[in-house]
């Protein structure tokens, strides 16, 4: 499977926890994108690399997050001190140069008890 | 209580009919559009783009029409098949080159065999 893939798929964890996921994206698709989305919504952006560098962060994205994309491939995406609040679906999604058709994974979905 | 954001638009066809799914978007200044097809736990897939300088295009089985004046998008569907069940988000582009995608609210489509 070439396609966007994530990790874990699903992850629970007690509030005040850090959770990690992790984005291998399609393998020449330089830029990297991840969205969370929450139930009837549709996904929000968080944060952008073009190649290992961050070029946007959204406001959504709060000093607890961080996310990193170190040699330009693969991508983690950090939530230190969970919430409840953080429950949602976090999706990575791949384009390559100058094109808008992301292509997305299949999303980690966390739920914070 | 029940959160609002749980109140998807829905549109409910018989297979074999035609389904137009519409979207208003909100920025004015955004040149590139796309409508995203998900299906239930899986990420959104790409459906068909269309830019701000043409206001219709067409794929297979899909039509994406844009009015630009009244900021509507809409999605049309030819002989909507049982397969074609999911949730159906606009998408614009507001962030020039980086794709910086701005998803609206879904719709909910059904279909009866």
């Amino acid at each position: 499977d070439t396609g966007v893939s994530q990790d874990p798929r699903h992850k629970i964890t007690k509030r005040g926890q850090n959770v990690t996921f992790r984005c291998d994206p399609i393998s020449e698709h330089n830029r990297l994108y991840w969205y969370r989305q929450t139930l009837g919504q549709g996904p929000e952006f968080l944060t952008y690399f073009q190649n290992e560098a961050q070029l946007e962060k959204s406001r959504l994205l709060s000093d607890r997050f961080s996310a990193e994309r170190p040699k330009g491939s693969f991508s983690t995406l950090e939530i230190q001190r969970t919430e409840q609040g953080d429950s949602a679906m976090y999706l990575c999604a791949s384009s390559p140069q100058n094109t808008g058709e992301l292509f997305f994974g299949e999303g980690s979905r966390l739920t914070v008890l | 209580g029940e959160s609002v954001g749980l109140h998807l638009p829905t549109l409910s066809v018989q297979e074999g009919d035609n389904s137009i799914i519409n979207c208003a978007y909100s920025n004015s200044a955004s040149d590139y559009f796309i409508w995203y097809k998900q299906e239930s736990g899986k990420g959104p897939q790409f459906i068909i783009d269309i830019r701000s300088n043409m206001d219709k295009r067409q794929g297979q089985r899909v039509t994406v029409l844009l009015n630009k004046t009244v900021k509507h998008l809409s999605l049309q569907i030819a002989a909507t098949q049982p397969g074609d069940s999911a949730v159906y988000f606009c998408a614009e582009n507001s962030g020039g080159s980086n794709y910086k995608l701005t998803f609206g609210k879904g719709t909910l489509l059904t279909v009866n065999p």
